[in-house]
């Protein structure tokens, strides 16, 4: 059974502060995403990692993808308050996609 | 940009009412999702349906439960009896069926909030 584990689940960062969030999954993958949330709200892709050694970036955000540790990072740099959202991971092996339980994250002055 | 389109965006229902909850997919999409947010929790799948017939359900997709695409543009889930516990929020998902496509998205609709009173 494919398990998708991600750390921190909550996240108060300082404005312009950096910081890493986690998602270790169990077993091969095709394919892992990252998802952000605001509340309410729907699920917004932000990125798609398909190989090993996969580096994607968009503004303060960027992923990586490391398939022989089957783990996966979204990094955040010089943190704004509209990165303020719950982040989710989410790997799938033939689909459906199997989700991390989520990082909230609270970027605060 | 083509998008899910969700309805309705909010459903209040008594205890052991039916609902069905509805989904237009993407235009030249096939393959179709469900998955269900209880508040606070992460995203769970419930079924997939492709050539109009479910190709994957998980456990929560009980009897009660059941898809169905009745006509060319929208694809519907139905909840025959709802209990409190299927207060959620529901997504409606599409993929498209290019498998030249390797990024393989599913996209997402904005989701209808269910409350069972």
């Amino acid at each position: 059974e494919l398990k998708v584990e991600q750390n921190p689940l909550f996240l108060s960062m300082q404005e312009g502060k950096n910081y890493t969030i986690y998602c270790n999954y169990s077993t091969t993958s095709d394919r892992l995403y990252w998802y952000r949330q605001d509340p309410g709200k729907s699920l917004e892709s932000l990125f798609v990692l398909l190989s090993n050694g996969a580096v994607k970036q968009e503004g303060r955000l960027m992923a990586s993808l490391d398939t022989k540790a089957r783990l996966s990072t979204l990094h955040i740099t010089a943190a704004v308050h509209d990165l303020s959202a719950t982040y989710f991971c989410a790997v799938d092996r033939d689909t459906p996609l199997v989700f991390g339980k989520g990082t909230r994250l609270s970027v605060i002055a | 940009e083509p998008e899910v389109t969700q309805t309705p965006s909010h459903q209040v229902t008594q205890m052991g009412q039916e609902v069905i909850l509805r989904c237009v997919p993407i235009s030249n999409h096939l393959y179709f999702y469900w998955y269900r947010q209880i508040l606070g929790q992460k995203v769970e799948f419930l079924v997939s349906f492709y050539n109009n017939e479910i190709s994957e359900k998980s456990e929560i997709f009980d009897d009660q439960f059941s898809v169905e695409r009745p006509d060319g543009s929208n694809f519907t889930l139905k909840i025959r009896s709802t209990k409190l516990e299927d207060s959620a929020m529901y997504f409606c998902a599409s993929r498209d069926t290019n498998l030249a496509d390797a990024k393989n998205i599913q996209y997402f609709g904005a989701g209808t909030r269910l409350s069972v009173l």
